[in-house]
């Protein structure tokens, strides 16, 4: 079983579409984070959101707002998409592994949104 | 502000030799370092943590320091094969214990 799914793993779309990315954890976990990968590989945090409750916003355009219809899962809904929001978006959350304070980042296999 | 910095350049290394990487930050007191690996079309995998309080710590083949006085962190692979080619990031955690700070990755090659 995989821990931390999303869907889709390619989405393809034009300028000023809105579209929304999925992720869905089975482990149980309240926080849950998203990450976006540019293409220089740069990996930045964008959101955490903890039990409904937005807990990190790290300076990203409220274009992209995250979505959580339960605890095991966070959605990524972006609006007005533009070029620059071309990377690879992770979903990921912490896993504390075999000791509580290991603070492992266990992330999802990514979602390439290209937009043209 | 803060910074993390990895050598952006590809280290190409020689099946069996030892990989060494380095991680330096700035502006930063970090309790706790981690690795990653990533390989091609994936998301990061953890691979080791070290804490402020820990010099160096080990598994299997990998090796991690941490001077905090430097600010540095050396990761090191011994007996390299070929199945480590992949981009290694180092990552700090902040105090809160609830967010991430990564580097950009060093790809590292190993050639048989």
């Amino acid at each position: 079983d995989t821990a931390v799914s999303q869907t889709p793993k390619y989405l393809v779309t034009q300028m000023g579409n809105d579209k929304s990315i999925k992720c869905e954890q089975n482990l149980g976990h309240d926080t849950m984070y998203w990450y976006k990968q540019d293409s220089k590989k740069f990996l930045k945090i964008m959101f955490s959101y903890n039990n409904k409750e937005l807990i990190i916003n790290e300076t990203v355009p409220n274009r992209f707002s995250p979505k959580s219809p339960d605890k095991a899962h966070l959605n990524l809904h972006i609006n007005s998409l533009e070029l620059g929001d071309s990377a690879v978006y992770f979903c990921a959350l912490f896993w504390t592994g075999l000791s509580s304070n290991s603070y492992e980042q266990y992330f999802g296999p990514g979602t390439r949104l290209t937009v043209t | 502000s803060q910074k993390i910095e990895q050598n952006s350049e590809a280290l190409n290394i020689q099946e069996g030799k030892t990989a060494t990487l380095t991680c330096n930050y700035t502006n930063y007191s970090p309790a706790y370092l981690q690795w990653y690996r990533q390989d091609p079309g994936r998301g990061p995998v953890f691979l080791l943590l070290i804490r402020e309080n820990e010099k160096e710590k080990r598994k299997e083949r990998l090796k991690v320091t941490f001077d905090t006085t430097l600010k540095q962190s050396l990761f090191h692979i011994t007996a390299s094969q070929p199945a480590d080619s992949a981009t290694y990031l180092c990552a700090l955690l902040n105090n809160a214990g609830n967010m991430l700070t990564f580097g950009g990755g060093t790809r590292l090659m190993v050639k048989p």
